[in-house]
């Protein structure tokens, strides 16, 4: 089985700066995807990023990049120039690949972002 | 293209109680997934369909069903509710079962009393 773990529940940033979430996974698989949601206070989740295990590129979306480590099982988001709409939750989440589109999330952090 | 849409948005049921939650994937995804959302449990999987057909479940009781018809809406049942089953209940669709994309619809609020 899968575990997604996110220790930090809240963090704060203030605006246009740059901020870290960290994740680590523990996973038998080879062959997997990472993820980041996100989910503000209207609860419609949201894809921010994802990562296909087999590219050791990290992935990049405009202000959102991750930083993967596969032999550390370490995923983290970092977002920069953080602007008021990135308040919200944020949840990391892996899926086997496969025929079988299951995820596992982990807790979450909710992130504030100051003005 | 619309996005998933999920009815009701919010339903307020007594303990004991049936309900059924419906879920219209993305115009052409066939497969749909839904999600339990709890403060205590955090994002929890409950079941995929593809094709009308069950693929993957997870850890819950008989009480929750689901089905997915011809058309891929997907309905979710819950047998005699119990107060813990008040929750957020979020249903994802993709492409095709497997494929990563998946694309979340706005949730339906349940609440026991």
């Amino acid at each position: 089985a899968q575990t997604v773990t996110q220790s930090q529940p809240e963090m704060s940033v203030q605006e246009a700066e740059t901020v870290t979430l960290s994740c680590t996974y523990d996973t038998s698989e080879n062959n997997y995807y990472l993820f980041w949601y996100k989910q503000p206070p209207s609860r419609q989740m949201i894809l921010v990023i994802r990562q296909e295990a087999y590219k050791q590129q990290n992935a990049t979306e405009n202000r959102f990049s991750v930083n993967f480590q596969k032999a550390a099982k370490s995923f983290s988001l970092k977002i920069s120039d953080s602007q008021l709409g990135d308040t919200a939750m944020y949840f990391c989440a892996f899926m086997k690949a496969g025929a079988n589109s299951k995820l596992t999330f982990g807790k979450g952090i909710t992130l504030s972002v100051r003005p | 293209k619309a996005g998933v849409t999920q009815t009701p948005r919010y339903l307020i049921k007594t303990r004991g109680q049936q309900v059924t939650l419906s879920c219209s994937p993305i115009s052409g995804h066939r497969s749909v997934s839904w999600y339990q959302q709890t403060p205590g449990q955090g994002l929890q999987f409950l079941f995929e369909y593809f094709s009308e057909t069950q693929r993957n479940k997870g850890n819950f009781p008989g009480r929750f069903s689901g089905r997915q018809f011809s058309n891929s809406r997907s309905e979710m049942n819950v047998s005699t509710l119990e107060l813990g089953d008040s929750a957020l209940y979020l249903c994802a669709s993709s492409s095709a079962a497997g494929f990563y994309e998946q694309y979340f619809g706005p949730g339906t609020r349940l609440t026991v009393t």
